[in-house]
């Protein structure tokens, strides 16, 4: 079954710029998703088709993808940012979630 | 307006089955293309995939989980019903269903508050 690899954890300071890898077997192939997820609440899509974004997510967030890792990048982090974070494929008929990763604002 | 939302029993004995109905409104499960998922996340830890039903009655479930699920759903009502049998322990876990999105590959774009469960005798 396919695996998707990310970080525990990721620490960033205000104001600098976060970046929350998602490793898998020539992932570049793939189209990847990414959820932010804060405590206590359900996923909510942030990343979709590896670089759209859904009405209403900042500018700030933004993906790429290619070769074996994808990357969820966020600008200008804010407080509001810290959440956990996880990717999403789809590979031969099943999604595949990521880890997660917990993105600390410190 | 998307919106889904998760109902079934919060306190499950090990072997007995669970069953979680997803009511949702915004949408129809008649219409070409759409599709809901169920996922599900122990405390603490990561989202799993469970299942996943078409608007054709076509349905797609997690291999490692594919023996105890079944996932049908209710056109009528704007009901999808997941079930799993021989619950253990380790299914504990707040359960969410959600929409289903397709561009070049399938996400999830809305989803339900999610449903604690609890295996416990």
């Amino acid at each position: 079954s396919y695996v998707l690899t990310q970080p525990p954890s990721v620490s960033v300071a205000p104001g600098q710029t976060a970046r929350i890898t998602c490793g898998g077997y020539n992932i570049g192939s793939k189209s990847v998703h990414w959820y932010q997820q804060k405590p206590g609440q359900a996923p909510v899509l942030v990343v979709y088709d590896d670089t759209d974004r859904p009405s209403g997510v900042p500018e700030r967030l933004s993906g790429s993808n290619s070769g074996n890792t994808a990357t969820l990048t966020i600008s200008r982090v804010e407080a509001g940012d810290e959440a956990d974070y996880f990717c999403q494929v789809w590979d031969g008929g099943s999604a595949v979630f990521g880890g997660g990763t917990k993105l600390t604002v410190l | 307006q998307i919106t889904l939302k998760e109902s079934g029993q919060a306190l499950v004995e090990p072997t007995q089955t669970l069953t979680l109905t997803c009511s949702f409104s915004g949408f129809s499960l008649n219409t070409s293309g759409v599709g809901v998922g169920w996922i599900r996340q122990p405390p603490g830890k990561a989202l799993e995939w469970l299942a996943l039903i078409y608007w054709d009655g076509d349905n797609r479930y997690s291999p490692s989980l594919r023996s105890r699920l079944t996932i049908t759903k209710d056109t009528s009502r704007n009901q999808v019903v997941l079930t799993m049998t021989n619950m253990d322990p380790v299914d504990t876990a707040t359960y969410y269903c959600a929409h289903r999105a397709y561009t070049s590959s399938s996400f999830f774009d809305y989803w339900g508050l999610g449903a604690l469960v609890t295996v416990s005798s």
